[in-house]
């Protein structure tokens, strides 16, 4: 149990054009999950907090209008990343915190791989 | 502010113990989790804690010192599939989201 999934699992887009990462909890549901962006050999650094329907919490120094943030249902979020660039090349993984356990319980998903060329 | 120190890399060889240092600066300080992640993987969690002591999961313990702001996980038994970053994460301020640490790059050696 408590499997998330993410998709698409790489990606390769042009700049200046913009990319959909979803991330579904399988087997549970999910108020709040996590967005982050992970560098070369670098810690997880926190992106944004999802909670379903209200907007997402952005951290410091995080575009929301770069970085778009959709929790639509307790088993789905999204994020988009509009108007690519090369500097947005990373590892973008989320985390899902079941709703109804522990607060310090999240599933990770598998990452996404995105290539900005 | 939060920050978290541990070794960038450890190297052991097979069937060896080895132990994974994590010390922390934080406030409203309520846990501290433990954290797996293979090349191109998902972390995968492996253990929290909230009060002193050692916690053991199988080849794997965890260990909390509040007083000394200090954690450690602890791998027995090394295998070589066990290469992989471990990242230690505090809970705090009431939050409850975590905050990473740099990650410990552990290598393991036949």
């Amino acid at each position: 149990g408590a499997v998330v999934s993410q998709h698409p699992s790489r990606v390769i887009c042009k700049s200046g054009t913009s990319v959909k990462i979803e991330c579904r909890s399988l087997d549970f549901q999910a108020t709040t999950m996590f967005w982050y962006r992970q560098f070369p050999k670098k810690s997880l650094m926190l992106m944004a907090t999802s909670n379903e329907g209200s907007k997402a919490t952005y951290e410091q120094g995080v575009e929301k209008d770069k970085f778009l943030i959709n929790h639509a249902s307790l088993t789905l979020s999204t994020l988009t990343v509009t108007s690519a660039h090369p500097e947005d090349s990373s590892f973008y993984i989320c985390s899902a915190r079941p709703t109804s356990r522990i607060t310090y319980e999240q599933y990770f998903g598998p990452g996404t791989r995105l290539t900005v060329t | 502010g939060q920050s978290l120190e541990q070794p960038s890399e450890v190297t052991a060889v097979e069937g060896a113990i080895v132990q994974i240092n994590c010390t922390y600066q934080t406030s409203g300080f309520y846990g501290l989790s433990w954290y797996q992640q293979h090349d191109g993987g998902a972390p995968t969690f492996l253990s929290y804690n909230a009060l002193d002591g050692l916690e053991e999961t199988g080849r794997f313990s965890s260990f909390l010192s509040r007083s000394d702001s200090y954690g450690y996980l602890l791998l027995q038994e090394l295998q070589m599939k066990d290469s992989a970053s471990y990242f230690c994460a505090v809970w705090s301020g009431g939050s409850y989201i975590p905050t990473f640490g740099r990650g410990t790059s552990l290598i393991v050696h036949p």
